[in-house]
This record gives C-alpha cells, structure tokens and sequence, in this order.
C-alpha cells in the first residue's frame, strides 16, 4: 500500500530533550516536505526536500532541522524543543515538483502530535 | 508572496443541501490550485486541483471547484452534501513564480464543514 509513515504518533516531552520524528514513504517520490498545523494558521512548511542531499527552509525553519540522506526517509530533528513547538506535525511527499511539475498533488501521513512541556 | 484566503472558520449545513465553502488567493502569475481534506485523527487527503483548461474542476466525492480569475477565486462546492462530508477543508495555492519558498504550496487556515443530519 502507497504511504507515508510517521512516529511517533504522539510524543510528549520536555524542554531541551533533543527528539526526532522520522518520515518514510514507499512511493519512489523525490519531494518531501514537513508542515507544523496550528488552530487557526492551517499548514505552515517547515523545512522541504526536492530530492536525496538537496534541503531548503520553509516559512517557519527555526528550531528544526532536517536531513535527506535516502529517497525515502525525511526527519525532522528538533535539537532542543520549547513549547511553542508544541503542535501538529505533517510530513507529505510527491513526485517531482520542479517548475514544469508543481501541478503535483501532495501525499500527507496521518500527522505526530508533539507536546513540549 | 503567495497567500491563501478562507474567510469562513466554520461552514454548517444541512444533509442533502449544496454547500460552498470559500477560497481566494493572491499569488504573481498563473495559480495552481488545491483542495485537501482532513478527517479527524488523520493526515490531508488530495480533493482536487485546478492548473489550467477549464474553469471547472471535478473531484473525489463529488466535489467540484470553480476557478474566477478575476476574482481570484476557488470556490468548493458540491451539490448535495453528506453527513460524512463532515471534515476540515484547506484551500491551496502555489504560484508560477519566485524561487526557494516562494515555489512552495501555501495553505489556507482551513474550513471546519459540519453537514447537519
């Protein structure tokens, strides 16, 4: 079955406790992305990948990082959270979304809900 | 920059009636398009996107949007809604130009439909 895969689903933690949340999908797609959803803001993207070793900032990167060493895989690595990282996390993916292919429709897992305290 | 505009926080309905919910954009050049859906407890899910050609666009479940230019609009609509059409909905756009981030999809803050039985 196509999918996206995050874990964890929840996590509760404290501050400064350095944590990673980890994304694969099974699609072959070069594009990956993360977005952090708030009440009242929608999607924010956190960090994107257009393919293996090649990473750009989002609107909102502070805090995160991320790395893209296979296909497949996509972190997000949170170094030292705070609370206002406290939020909904969604991982997608896609083929291709260079600028001939933006018409590509985004495959989303079912989100990891992150608690700092 | 890009933006997206859902102007309705909550959308309610009754089941069988046609619903809209409302979605207008601003972004430099030709838009691309999105509509997603969220169920509760899970990732976004693709409903339909509009890239060019004809102004109205079919989707999943029955759903359709209609793209206004002039009014930089991208209407979701369908004829009779279903309780289980109850979801969030998030309007999406991505525009032509720009570079880095800027070529990036950006969300809407979402729309809660509730279809009333």
């Amino acid at each position: 079955e196509a999918q996206v895969t995050q874990n964890p689903r929840y996590l509760i933690t404290v501050t400064g406790k350095k944590l990673t949340v980890t994304c694969s999908q099974n699609m072959n797609h070069e594009y990956m992305s993360w977005y952090r959803q708030d009440p009242g803001l929608g999607l924010r993207q956190i960090y994107y990948s257009m393919n293996v070793e090649v990473t750009d900032k989002g609107d909102v990167p502070e805090g995160y990082k991320v790395s893209r060493k296979e296909k497949r895989n996509f972190p997000l690595i949170l170094e030292s959270p705070s609370p206002n990282q406290t939020s909904l996390y969604f991982c997608a993916s896609s083929l291709t979304q260079t600028s001939g292919a933006r018409g590509r429709e985004l495959f989303f897992g079912e989100g990891s809900r992150l608690t700092v305290l | 920059a890009q933006s997206v505009a859902q102007p309705e926080d909550q959308v309610n309905v009754a089941e069988g009636n046609p619903l809209t919910v409302k979605c207008t954009y601003s972004v430099s050049g030709n838009p691309y398009l999105f509509w997603y859906v969220q169920y509760p407890n899970r990732g976004l899910q693709f409903l339909l996107k509009y890239i060019t050609g004809d102004n109205l666009v079919k989707g999943s479940y029955g759903f359709e949007a209609e793209f206004n230019k002039s009014q930089t609009s991208f209407h979701l609509k369908k004829p009779s809604a279903l309780v289980s059409d109850s979801a969030l909905y998030f309007c999406a756009v991505r525009g032509l130009g720009g570079s880095g981030s800027a070529r990036q999809l950006t969300f809407g803050s979402g729309t809660q439909l509730t279809v009333l039985p």
